[in-house]
């Protein structure tokens, strides 16, 4: 059964740092990654999708990389804001079909102003 | 139309009520999804529709019945719930290879 573990589980930094966000995975037959953000009691948001022959994706101060033979993946946040406060959640797809998503625990994030 | 809508965005029930949620999307996916979330949880699959049909239910319980009457909607009826199902219910929609979400329903089970 694959297993998704996101690290660190809280992080809390001041404006303006650049951070890392870890997700790891016990089963490589993965499909494609999902990075969402999820603001207390709303929905999910997609940032980014990586496929499983991509290495890495980028949206705006968004940067996603996929090393599919080790399990991992990284979401690099740069200059961050106040606004990027939320809760960041991976998931993984494990095939090309209607599969559902298998999510980790996701990372709550805090930016002081 | 880029979104997926859930109505209604909170209900509360009685054990002995019966409701329905409701998951529409207009973006062409052939595939919708049911999760459910805790609190402080991550989103748990429960059902999936191909094209339709149900290809996946991970083995939930019968109080929940899901209905995709076309391949904009998706529906899950309710009835006789317990407390602990109460949780945010999402819904999801594909065509090919990203997931999109809706808001959720909250649901609280009195």
């Amino acid at each position: 059964k694959q297993e998704v573990t996101q690290i660190p589980a809280a992080l809390s930094v001041p404006e303006g740092e650049n951070l890392v966000l870890n997700c790891s995975f016990t089963d490589s037959a993965i499909y494609n990654l999902q990075w969402f953000r999820q603001d207390p009691g709303k929905g999910l948001t997609s940032l980014l999708l990586i496929q499983s022959s991509q290495r890495e994706q980028t949206s705006g101060r968004l940067n996603a990389s996929l090393d599919k033979s080790s399990g991992r993946s990284t979401l690099y946040i740069a200059a961050s804001q106040p606004g990027d406060s939320a809760t960041y959640l991976c998931a993984v797809r494990p095939g090309g079909g209607a599969d559902g998503l298998t999510f980790g625990k996701g990372t709550h994030l805090i930016i002081q102003p | 139309d880029t979104e997926v809508t859930q109505t209604p965005k909170h209900l509360v029930m009685g054990m002995t009520n019966k409701k329905s949620l409701k998951c529409e999307q207009h973006m062409g996916h052939r595939a919708m999804y049911w999760y459910k979330q805790k609190a402080k949880k991550p989103p748990e699959l429960m059902f999936v529709y191909s094209y339709e049909k149900l290809s996946i239910n991970e083995s939930v319980p019968s109080r929940f019945s899901p209905e995709c009457p076309n391949s904009s909607l998706l529906n899950l009826h309710l009835h006789a719930l317990q407390p602990e199902d109460s949780a945010l219910y999402l819904c999801a929609s594909s065509l090919a290879f990203e997931q999109f979400f809706g808001p959720g329903t909250r649901l609280t089970v009195l």
